[in-house]
């Protein structure tokens, strides 16, 4: 009963490409937000929606956009997806501070 | 300075072994603080919150230092079963996001 749910697990585009990654969640959760994870690094913020409300990281590129048309579903957009844009990305729902949960992941590559 | 920095390790213990992970946070107005398992190729999952009276579950403790900034989680009695990454996370002290540690890995051997 995934309450989280992340499509596709594993996407593969081409070198500059515009691709989307998908998120809904069954929680009602106000919050969403949308992290990149490289190999052996950290979880690294992209953005958030706090209900509408967009949030962004300033260090995230502008190669990188969020949708949120409604509660349940929130997009990653990325523009032009370079070789360095490989990576896990999550996406994680709160009731504002509560009930933290994430998604599978969707595994991004490159070609 | 990184909002959240960990020892990656990694750290190699035999079963039965206790191991200490350490953790320090850069924003000293932070108010929640966790410990998060991360297992390869998976979503991170919470393992415990973290509070400043210290806490344990099971075989786990997590200790709070607010005026160092330092974060611990102690692990006794190993199983092979705790291998994973351990991801110290804070909490960002406006706002609801979380911000995570690189992870500290653990690799425990029969």
């Amino acid at each position: 009963d995934a309450m989280v749910i992340q499509n596709p697990r594993y996407q593969v585009t081409q070198f500059g490409k515009p691709v989307t990654l998908s998120c809904s969640q069954t929680l009602n959760h106000n919050v969403m937000y949308w992290y990149q994870q490289k190999s052996s690094q950290a979880p690294k913020l992209l953005f958030h929606y706090y209900d509408k409300d967009f949030n962004n990281e300033a260090d995230t590129p502008d190669n990188f956009q969020s949708r949120r048309p409604n509660t349940s579903f929130c997009f990653l957009d990325i523009r032009s997806p370079g070789l360095g844009d490989a990576a896990m990305y999550l996406c994680a729902t709160s009731r504002d501070r509560n009930g933290y949960t994430f998604g599978s992941g969707t595994r991004l590559t490159v070609v | 300075r990184k909002e959240v920095e960990q020892d990656p390790g990694p750290f190699n213990v035999p079963e039965g072994a206790t191991v200490a992970f350490n953790c320090t946070y850069s924003n000293s107005a932070s108010q929640s603080f966790f410990w998060y398992r991360q297992d390869c190729r998976k979503e991170p999952k919470l393992l415990m919150s973290v509070y400043s009276s210290g806490n344990e579950d099971g075989r786990f403790t997590a200790q709070l230092n607010r005026a160092s900034q330092y974060i611990s989680l102690l692990i006794r009695d190993s199983k092979l079963s705790d291998s994973a990454t351990y991801l110290c996370v804070v909490g960002r002290e406006a706002g609801t996001a979380l911000i995570f540690g690189k992870g500290t890995t653990l690799s425990v051997s029969s």
